[in-house]
């Protein structure tokens, strides 16, 4: 079983809907990660929090907002998404070392945009 | 640019071996990670090569040689329940962003 949760693990909006998506994590990891993946596609990085501050945004569109209340939890606040926007969106952890580089994926959020 | 190279398909018989390589081009980074995900699943871990070598957890191995910019995962005694797409990917020095290959889909049959 997977140490990172996410919920819902299902999600259907429509394009003028807002909701969040949301991610906890108990390994007391420091660095917390959102990625989407397209069907047979890898994962695509969007947003990294190291220490809880945003520390990489990969040019993701403003519809997109992350927030890190704090080191266990992350979130993803979705607005005004389009159908393209469709896709698992996965949470992921990993210690802030300088060479580590096992990634814990959460089961992730399927999301569906109407 | 940075890019990982891995072949799209393999397909390999039950109990077989099968290699699936991964050749990179990329400058400073970490060390090369392999992960397994099976359909409707989510990526996970199998193994982490830091240094140059071969390195090896039960019935899957890893290997990494910097000069040749290649690395390759092993799997043995294949199982049905190998049939999964395999990644390999990289993180760049001095940050958190991790660069995975486009995926290599794993069919065992029977």
């Amino acid at each position: 079983d997977t140490e990172v949760t996410q919920t819902p693990k299902h999600l259907v909006m429509g394009m003028t809907n807002k909701k969040s998506l949301k991610c906890e994590q108990h390994m007391g990891h420091r660095a917390m990660y959102w990625y989407k993946q397209k069907a047979k596609k890898p994962p695509e990085l969007m947003f990294v929090y190291s220490y809880e501050k945003l520390s990489i945004n990969e040019s993701v569109p403003s519809r997109f907002s992350p927030e890190c209340p704090n080191s266990s939890l992350l979130n993803l606040h979705l607005h005004a998404l389009q159908p393209e926007d469709s896709a698992l969106y996965l949470c992921a952890s990993s210690q802030v070392l300088a060479n580590g580089n096992t990634i814990y994926f959460g089961e992730g959020s399927w999301l569906t945009v109407v | 640019g940075q890019s990982l190279e891995q072949p799209s398909e393999v397909t390999a018989v039950e109990g077989a071996i099968v290699q699936i390589n991964c050749t990179y081009q990329t400058s400073g980074f970490y060390g090369l990670s392999w992960y397994q995900q099976h359909d409707g699943g989510a990526p996970t871990f199998l193994s982490y090569n830091g240094l140059d070598g071969l390195e090896e957890t039960g019935r899957f191995s890893s290997f990494l040689s910097r000069s040749d910019s290649y690395g390759y995962l092993l799997l043995q005694e294949l199982q049905m329940k190998d049939s999964a797409s395999y990644f390999c990917a990289v993180r760049r020095t001095g940050g958190f962003k991790t660069i995975f290959g486009a995926g290599t889909r794993l069919f065992v049959k029977a």
